[in-house]
């Protein structure tokens, strides 16, 4: 089952907005991470952050974690149609042989 | 980190007839993961492919119908089996980025597989 679930399933803003992206997962992790797809492509790694850590950046990218409430966000600033596609957080399972799980995805659309 | 290269991009096949999907790595790696993505829908891990030793396969997914193979550090293969309507869906392999010290994966560019 999956591990990670966004919110919401789909956004559309206007270019120069900002777009915020929420992801809850179930069990403890000792990262989560971000990844972007473009068209039913392969997807790009964007961000981690590790449960350590509570806040990250990354160019326009902000990606907090709260692992009290088992939750995280991504914050894309002044949004661009080039960052039009979908999101998607991932958690890597504990143990020796780790695996990544997916959450279902946001698609975004960032209207010109 | 590594960069994948993947074929067939897209294909459509028929019913009932297998396709191979090939992923090249341009770096050794010890673990070469392979997803499945339905349409509109999030990842799915089929299995684990590591050199040397037979893939494993997550719950739901079986050698018969996706066998894989692993000849080397930097070469796998996934065959789609006898397939049906249902197997339309990109085909994503991908691979560890062990430099960060996590789970950080890279992806092939995708195989988007229609079967008729």
């Amino acid at each position: 089952s999956q591990q990670g679930e966004e919110d919401p399933q789909a956004l559309s803003i206007q270019e120069g907005e900002n777009a915020t992206m929420n992801c809850s997962y179930k069990t403890s992790i000792n990262n989560l991470q971000w990844y972007r797809q473009n068209s039913g492509r392969g997807l790009v790694h964007l961000i981690l952050i590790r449960s350590n850590e509570r806040e990250k950046h990354s160019g326009r990218l902000r990606v907090t974690l709260d692992t009290s409430k088992k939750s995280s966000s991504l914050l894309i600033t002044a949004s661009r149609a080039a960052d039009t596609a979908s999101y998607f957080c991932a958690t890597p399972t504990t143990g020796a042989n780790s695996k990544l799980t997916f959450g279902k995805g946001i698609t975004l659309s960032v209207r010109p | 980190s590594a960069v994948i290269s993947q074929k067939p991009s897209r294909d459509i096949c028929q019913r009932g007839t297998s396709l191979t999907i090939q992923c090249q790595v341009d770096s050794q790696v010890t673990m070469m993961f392979w997803y499945r993505q339905q349409p509109g829908q999030s990842l799915t891990l089929i299995a684990t492919a590591n050199q040397g030793s037979e893939a494993t396969y997550e719950s739901g997914f079986v050698i018969d119908k996706f066998p894989i193979s692993r000849p080397n550090l930097t070469f796998s293969t996934l065959t789609v089996s006898n397939m049906s309507p249902e197997d339309s869906s990109i085909y994503l392999c991908s691979v560890s980025d062990r430099g960060t010290g996590a789970n950080v994966l890279t992806f092939g560019a995708g195989s988007r597989l229609t079967v008729l």
